[in-house]
């Protein structure tokens, strides 16, 4: 199975800064069909996971243009420019290159 | 509007089984794949089980294989998860998920098994 390492396992920000997590894939997420089907999610307290970024770097509808993806291989990074209140919880990226599907252990946002 | 809704989770006691139910609306159950994706505090998230949007094909966690079924009812739109043989470390809050780039969630159905 692909192993997905998550860093940090947490991460106090502040208000207004930018943050980064780190996504290490085992083995390179590049299919055939020339796309890379690395996912980030983030999920808030007493919620399911909200899908960000699909494909290293599409964000999806909705969400602010503060969440940037990038990477290829198997190194891939999340950054928020500038986090906001709503943006703690767990971050959590996915591989949907091989079965079975594999997850990172997540990243804890918190404010400072 | 779009929605999964799980249902069938409970307490149940170790070997025996459980069924859960997500119940699809606003969209064509075979338009999209749909998994089963578990999560508990302790190993974080795991995929469970996959049907591809046309029933044809269904992929398993090595965790589960044998021990669950996936299925899905396309007239009720309803997708099952069957549950048999069930451990301790099955315990878990289920949710469904659509598409197979996991872009749509459910809130989910806890099980819990325990004697």
């Amino acid at each position: 199975d692909v192993v997905m390492t998550q860093s940090p396992l947490s991460l106090p920000v502040t208000l207004g800064q930018p943050a980064s997590i780190s996504c290490r894939s085992s083995q390179s997420l590049l299919y055939t069909d020339a796309n890379t089907y690395l996912t980030w999610f983030h999920q808030r307290p007493g919620h399911s996971p909200r899908r960000l970024i699909y494909k290293v770097s599409n964000r999806d509808s909705g969400v602010p243009d503060r969440f940037g993806g990038s990477g290829s291989g198997t190194e891939f990074t999340l950054n928020i420019s500038r986090v906001e209140p709503e943006d703690v919880g767990i971050y959590y990226c996915v591989q949907l290159t091989y079965w079975p599907l594999t997850f990172g252990g997540g990243t804890r946002v918190e404010i400072k | 509007q779009e929605q999964l809704v799980e249902s069938g989770g409970g307490v149940v006691q170790p070997g025996r089984s459980l069924k859960l139910s997500c119940v699809v609306s606003g969209f064509n159950l075979s338009d999209f794949a749909l998994h089963w994706v578990r999560q508990t505090p302790v190993t974080g998230l795991e995929w469970v089980a996959v049907i591809s949007y046309d029933g044809e094909r269904s992929h398993y966690a090595d965790s589960v294989k044998g021990r669950f079924s996936i299925s899905r009812d396309t007239f009720a739109n309803i997708v099952y998860l069957q549950m048999n043989n069930l451990r301790p470390e099955d315990t878990a809050l289920y949710f469904c998920v659509r598409g197979m780039d996991l872009a749509f969630w459910g809130l989910g159905t806890l099980v819990t098994v325990s004697s």
